[in-house]
């Protein structure tokens, strides 16, 4: 199983900057089935994006993915008050069991 | 609108037992794999099972295996997770998430609030 590593650990920025998150996989993802969740301190994890770039339902345009083969990114363009929160990766699609990044924690400077 | 309901969380001893259930709605449940996620307090992500929507092939990671068992009542649009020989390092918040396929993709596209296992004497 791919091993996904996450950086920075945390992302110190203010609103209206831009946020870059990185996910680097330690083998190649296959079909760029990559995903990002979301989470809210108390709160599930949410979906943003699945197959590397594309939004799920209900996601801000703001939020965009890039990447292929083993880097990926998340991109929040201006950050809004809501976008604190802690941001995983996971690959899927291949063989069980699936793994997520460790996380980073995108937090208000 | 789709809803995700855990419930059967709480305080057990090492060694004990217990079944989480996560009664579904809004969905064809048997048209989609469903899976357990689990959270360590103050830590990340894990994956702990899937199945698929027929319930015919399970998933396991290897830190459960053996000793939970994932299973599902599509005439009660319900999930079960079965857990026994319960550890101190169990003791997580479990949700359960749906997946958008049949088989586990796993993606999870819906999750739900989350019930808390603790395992401590």
């Amino acid at each position: 199983e791919a091993v996904l590593t996450q950086s920075p650990a945390t992302l110190s920025l203010s609103p209206g900057e831009r946020a870059t998150l990185s996910c680097e996989a330690s083998q190649s993802v296959s079909s760029n089935y990559l995903a990002w969740y979301q989470q809210k301190p108390g709160l599930a994890p949410r979906l943003l994006i699945y197959a590397a770039s594309s939004r799920a339902t209900g996601i801000p345009d703001r939020f965009s993915g890039s990447g292929s083969g083993t880097d990926f990114t998340l991109t929040i363009s201006r950050l809004e008050p809501e976008d604190f929160a802690v941001y995983y990766c996971q690959q899927y699609g291949s063989s069980l069991p699936i793994t997520f990044g460790q996380g980073t924690r995108l937090e208000i400077k | 609108e789709v809803q995700l309901l855990e419930s059967g969380g709480g305080l057990v001893q090492p060694g004990g037992s217990l079944r989480l259930s996560c009664a579904a709605s809004g969905i064809t449940f048997s048209s989609h794999a469903m899976s357990w996620v689990r959270q360590a307090p103050g830590k990340g992500l894990e994956w702990v099972s899937g199945i698929s929507g027929t319930g015919g092939s399970t998933y396991y990671a290897d830190s459960v295996k053996g000793r939970f068992t994932i299973s599902r009542d599509n005439s009660k649009n319900t999930l079960y997770l079965q857990m026994k020989s319960l550890r101190a390092e169990d003791t997580a918040v479990y949700y359960c998430a749906k997946d958008p396929l049949f088989e586990p993709y796993p993606l999870f596209d819906y999750w739900g609030q989350g019930t808390l296992v603790t395992v401590s004497s």
